[in-house]
């Protein structure tokens, strides 16, 4: 299996000043179509995960641009340019690689608070 | 476009499950439906996929043996099934539809107890 590992667990950020997460993988995610299988969640508390970036740096509908997802093969980095108390929540990394068997795996998941 | 699960489940230990989760008509002929758990206090388990217009699922390692997902067509319903169940299979159950663009409509959850 695919081992992700994500640093740091906790992160306690001032609103207005920026945020980094590392997502790790155990092998590479990059396919030989060209693209990183790799997505990032963020669940907020008491909701469903919703996705905030896929293969590696392409934001999903609606996510505004002070997030950025970038890295490739087995080294991933999400950054929010300026925190807002809105994005408190768990972010998880999750890889998707598509090819057999087919078996994707998440992140630890890393907790934002508000200082 | 909405992912519509059904309600919580309580069962004894040994006991089977199943968890439904309903798809609009596009979903279910365009993407796969994932489906991933979380217990208590912990983070995201993916647990497997099915392609609902193929039938063909893949599953996690760990729960192999023990899930099945399955898809009908005429109700547009897809249905992930867990036996032998244990005290460590309690969890809120999400089911999430994917495509190229990552899994991006989920469902609300379902919660799963197993207690005696």
């Amino acid at each position: 299996d695919i081992v992700m590992t994500q640093s740091p667990l906790s992160l306690p950020v001032t609103p207005g000043e920026p945020a980094s997460i590392s997502c790790r993988s155990s092998q590479s995610l990059l396919h030989n179509n060209g693209d990183n299988y790799l997505d990032w969640y963020l669940q907020k508390p008491g909701q469903s995960p919703q996705l905030l970036i896929y293969l590696g740096s392409k934001r999903a509908s609606g996510v505004p641009d002070r997030f950025r997802g970038s890295g490739s093969g087995t080294e991933f980095t999400l950054e929010i340019r300026s925190v807002e108390a809105d994005d408190v929540g768990v972010y998880y990394c999750m890889q998707a690689l598509q090819t057999p068997p087919y078996m994707y795996t998440f992140g630890q998941g890393t907790k934002l608070e508000i200082k | 476009v909405q992912m519509v699960q059904s309600g919580p489940e309580v069962r004894q230990p040994g006991s089977s499950v199943n968890v439904s989760c309903k798809a609009s008509e596009g979903t279910f002929s365009s993407y796969t439906i994932n489906w991933i758990r979380q217990a208590p206090g912990q983070g995201l388990e993916w647990m497997g996929r099915i392609i609902p217009i193929l039938g063909i699922s893949n599953y996690a390692q760990k729960l192999q043996g023990r899930v099945t997902m399955t898809a009908d067509k005429s109700t547009m319903t897809v249905y992930m099934g867990l036996t032998r169940l244990r005290s460590e299979d309690t969890a809120v159950y999400y089911c999430a539809r994917a495509g190229p663009y990552g899994m991006d409509i989920w469902g609300q959850g379902t919660t799963v107890t197993v207690s005696s």
